[in-house]
């Protein structure tokens, strides 16, 4: 069974930094992408970024909006993918969801997804 | 405002059918590139649906339904169910942002 699971979410002040975790497991994690999906209350999703596998070269992308400030990594020895978040504000308050990707460049799916972990930056 | 267009609210009554419509332009799908669907129960994680031409991954009744025309494309459901009530977004890609993107999501209620 496919599974993906996060965890690190945390209630924190405003410029803090934060690491998210995405453990997996069911699937033969090192062959896959793995993506980073936010959801603001009441609001609808948002990609954030992904990155491929190391036979991609571990490339990343991201969305423009967190582009320099967010960093997606992998530890493939734990079939572990990250989302280090910097300079944290308000809007980053969300459930942040991990993602496996399928399909192809311009096609991909996120065909198996966490529960999420849920972000709360205040003062 | 989000790159794909989508309608906040779709509603039915049980046995209906309803559509919900995701509207890009020539960057989303109109260049193309496939479209997918996610339907987010409440208080759940979203779930894939329906991706690309009409493909269900295992256990997503026929009574979903996909089609694609211009730079839109539609999710069609047949025989509403009370199960059905949930939040449904598209999900396609953006060549012009080089980036992944959703729908603004529907809410479809069963009446």
């Amino acid at each position: 069974e496919v599974k993906l699971v996060e965890s690190g979410g945390a209630l924190l002040q405003p410029g803090r930094s934060l690491r998210l975790s995405c453990s997996t497991s069911g699937f033969s994690f090192d062959d896959y992408t793995i993506s980073w999906v936010r959801q603001a209350p009441g609001k609808a999703l948002e990609w954030l970024g992904f990155i491929r596998s190391k036979a991609y070269g571990a490339t990343t992308e991201y969305a423009a909006s967190v582009k320099g400030r967010f960093v997606i990594s992998r530890d493939d020895s734990k079939t572990s993918a990250y989302l280090h978040l910097n300079s944290l504000k308000s809007e980053d308050t969300a459930v942040y969801y991990c993602a496996r990707v399928s399909g192809y460049f311009g096609s991909e799916r996120f065909d198996y997804w966490g529960q999420g972990t849920l972000l709360t930056v205040s003062s | 405002q989000s790159v794909l267009s989508q309608p906040p609210s779709v509603s039915g009554a049980p046995g209906q059918r309803v559509s919900i419509s995701c509207t890009g332009g020539s960057s989303t799908i109109g260049a193309g590139y496939d479209v997918h669907w996610y339907q987010q129960l409440p208080g759940s994680a979203p779930k894939l649906l329906i991706y690309g031409n009409n493909n269900r991954p295992s256990g997503v009744p026929d009574r979903f339904s996909v089609s694609k025309s211009g730079t839109s494309a539609s999710l069609a459901i047949s025989g509403l169910q009370a199960e059905d009530e949930a939040d449904y977004y598209c999900q396609s890609y953006d060549s012009s942002l080089t980036a992944r993107v959703f729908g603004g999501g529907t809410k479809v209620t069963v009446l």
